[in-house]
């Protein structure tokens, strides 16, 4: 498995704040992604980086920016956390180069907004 | 767009017994395809993965999945299911220009696995 991990794996906020969720990868992949999963829903990407400084939306952006300064660090901001964003957050990372997109995934922050 | 769907929100197989778990995609070009496992409370596993080539790939933990362009279809199946193999299924299609999912996977809802002793 990539070595990602992804901070907090948990927290509660109040609506209205600011919250910072971050992936960290070691394995030095090109692409990183950011899901929310949702029962009934599956994952749904919401954005995707495609290298430093290089970020694009996915299905379900709105309310949420991500930033990547640095190929290992991927962050993902909630401006103004609402409770519909209450969820579980995966990070993941892909290869590139080679042919096969297969994607590996970090261990997940359970976001709660109150 | 492409799309993905799992017809079984929840599956009940004996232990002992085989499993198949269906997955259909809307793709217009040939897809990448992915089945992933989700065990309780974890991140999401790869089980195996179709991107060109014999259309019946194995994966790990005794899985094997079967392309079939006819029937838009991806099937996840096991020969003999184990305790173990209670899980979330999620079966998964690379979009983008590249068709090989560099701008993220579309998933299924997932399919709930459950073993009866």
């Amino acid at each position: 498995d990539a070595g990602i991990t992804q901070s907090p794996r948990h927290k509660v906020t109040e609506t209205g704040t600011p919250v910072t969720l971050r992936c960290h990868q070691t394995e030095n992949h090109r692409y990183m992604y950011w899901y929310r999963q949702d029962p009934g829903h599956g994952l749904r990407l919401i954005h995707y980086s495609y290298g430093v400084k290089d970020t694009d939306k996915g299905e379900v952006s709105d309310g949420y920016s991500v930033s990547r300064s640095k190929t290992e660090d991927f962050l993902l901001t909630l401006e103004s956390a609402t409770s519909s964003q209450t969820s579980v957050y995966f990070c993941s990372t892909s290869a590139s180069g080679q042919g096969s997109y297969e994607q590996y995934f970090g261990p997940g922050t359970r976001l709660t907004v109150t | 767009a492409q799309s993905v769907t799992q017809p079984d929100i929840h599956i009940t197989v004996s232990e002992g017994a085989s499993l198949e778990l269906r997955c259909n995609y809307s793709y217009g070009a040939t897809p990448y395809l992915f089945w992933y496992v989700q065990s309780p409370g974890q991140g999401l596993q790869l089980l195996l993965k179709y991107f060109s080539g014999d259309t019946l790939v194995q994966g790990i933990k005794g899985f094997e999945a079967e392309f079939k362009r006819s029937q838009s279809s991806f099937n996840l199946r096991k020969p003999s299911v184990h305790w173990s193999d209670a899980a979330e299924y999620f079966c998964a299609v690379g979009e983008g220009s590249s068709g090989g999912g560099a701008d993220g996977l579309t998933f299924g809802k997932g399919t709930h696995l459950i073993i009866q002793p």
